[in-house]
């Protein structure tokens, strides 16, 4: 019954790989989010889409590309990932409170 | 920038105290609310205070909103070992689009 799922939880790869982040809510809610949180626990805001269109796109790297297939689903795809890209990423979604899902660790070599 | 500043940045205290945790915002919203989040876990709602609200309970949970002075705080009473965690502010401001801006958080440890 979980209602916003991340896949994978953990994730290592080298510099210049290419990686995704998959993220799926079985709330019925029309809005979702992909956020970062850096070793200092800084939670930021990247992008955010509702009802399958782009409504936030913060200052990210191009390299951040978000894709929603539907309403249900967000995913985050890195190009050419970098050491800083190393961080734990939360998808989220909502109606009115934010529902987060569990993190993504990246690790970046 | 951050939107929210918590204060204090880390609160250690007993059980059965209560916890006071702070936060200040710098322009207009819609609404404050506050998560939880335990250590490698996502967050997790707790309130939310609309801006025409001044005090809501939930729980041991007790939150104000001083839309003047922009600032906020989170009470938690009789305070359990179990709510051992960080806790975020985040704000919704006026632009729409449920944007939260998350303040950098308290880390609050209860000791048995």
């Amino acid at each position: 019954d979980t209602a916003v799922s991340q896949t994978p939880k953990y994730l290592v790869t080298q510099m210049g790989n290419d990686k995704s982040i998959k993220c799926e809510q079985n709330l019925g809610h029309d809005t979702m989010y992909w956020y970062k949180q850096d070793s200092k626990k800084f939670l930021k805001i990247m992008f955010s889409y509702n009802n399958k269109e782009l409504i936030i796109n913060e200052t990210v790297p191009n390299r951040f590309s978000p894709k929603s297939p539907d309403k249900a689903h967000l995913n985050l795809h890195i190009n050419s990932l970098e050491l800083g890209d190393s961080a734990v990423y939360f998808c989220a979604s909502s109606q009115y409170e934010q529902y987060f899902g569990p993190g993504t660790r990246l690790t970046v070599t | 920038s951050q939107q929210g500043e918590e204060d204090p940045q880390a609160l250690s205290i007993q059980e059965g105290e209560n916890a006071t945790m702070n936060c200040s915002y710098k322009t207009s919203i819609n609404n404050l609310q506050w998560y939880r989040q335990n250590s490698g876990r996502g967050l997790v709602h707790l309130i939310l205070i609309r801006s025409n609200e001044r005090e809501k309970h939930s729980g041991r949970l007790r939150v104000t909103l001083d839309t003047s002075k922009k600032s906020s705080s989170l009470l938690i009473t009789a305070s359990r070992a179990a709510d051992t965690a960080s806790y975020f502010c985040a704000t919704d401001g006026a632009g729409g689009y449920n944007k939260l801006i998350f303040g950098a958080g308290t880390r609050l440890a209860v000791h048995p």
